[in-house]
């Protein structure tokens, strides 16, 4: 069991920002927000992860509501190379990935 | 950048073989994960594996699967008597930490493409 809700599929123009949302309302304190992404049939890449705090690195911004129900992964200008399924996992201490179906984001030229 | 490989890319055997499956996780990495993707759908969880033993294993994860760490540097998996419900991608991981800590990422191989016939 994920945990999570994501939403199967979004499109986003090539240039862009991809904003997508993952549902986390039963969420415990201990419980961080990880975001891996699997392009065609590649391995997971790790992208980011918070806990309370909005997170930014080089690939994309994690935003998570102050309630932590919820968050959001931002890939602020996104490219044709970024068409892939994106995983929105929550992992506490002690538990390994559970990956679900993700959502499947498609960039348009 | 360091990065996890994976040998063979594609594997075809028979039903009922023996198949091993490699993996060099990158090199200051001491915690060592399989997961499987069966065409069309979850990447799913089969073992970790640290300090030269299993750390935690899925259902998945029966008496026909093993895991070992031969040498200093690859770790593998074998499938003793494949059934054709093994076609899967196989991919393997590595992490400098593992479940003990709050956070932690793990770095995935290319896979391996493991058809059975």
């Amino acid at each position: 069991d994920a945990k999570t809700t994501q939403p199967p599929s979004m499109d986003c123009a090539e240039g862009r920002a991809a904003n997508l949302p993952c549902n986390h309302s039963t969420i415990s304190g201990n419980e961080y927000v990880y975001w891996y992404r699997q392009i065609h049939s590649q391995g997971p890449q790790y992208i980011i992860h918070g806990l309370k705090n909005n997170e930014t690195n080089e690939m994309a911004s994690l935003i998570i509501t102050e309630d932590r129900k919820s968050s959001t992964l931002i890939l602020p200008h996104a490219t044709l190379r970024d068409t892939a399924v994106y995983y929105c996992i929550r992992k506490d201490y002690g538990q390994n990935f559970v990956f679900g179906p993700g959502t499947r984001l498609s960039v348009l030229p | 950048e360091p990065e996890v490989t994976q040998t063979p890319s594609h594997q075809v055997t028979q039903m009922g073989q023996e198949v091993i499956l490699h993996c060099v996780p990158i090199s200051n990495h001491l915690y060592f994960y399989w997961y499987r993707q069966i065409l069309g759908q979850k990447v799913e969880f089969l073992v970790s594996f640290y300090n030269n033993e299993i750390s935690e294993k899925s259902e998945i994860f029966d008496d026909q699967f093993s895991v070992e760490r031969p040498d200093g540097s690859n770790f593998t998996l074998k499938i003793r008597s494949t059934k054709l419900e093994d076609s899967a991608m196989y991919f393997c991981a590595s992490s400098d930490r593992g479940t003990g800590r709050t956070t932690y990422e793990q770095y995935f191989g290319p896979g391996t493409r493991l058809t059975v016939t």
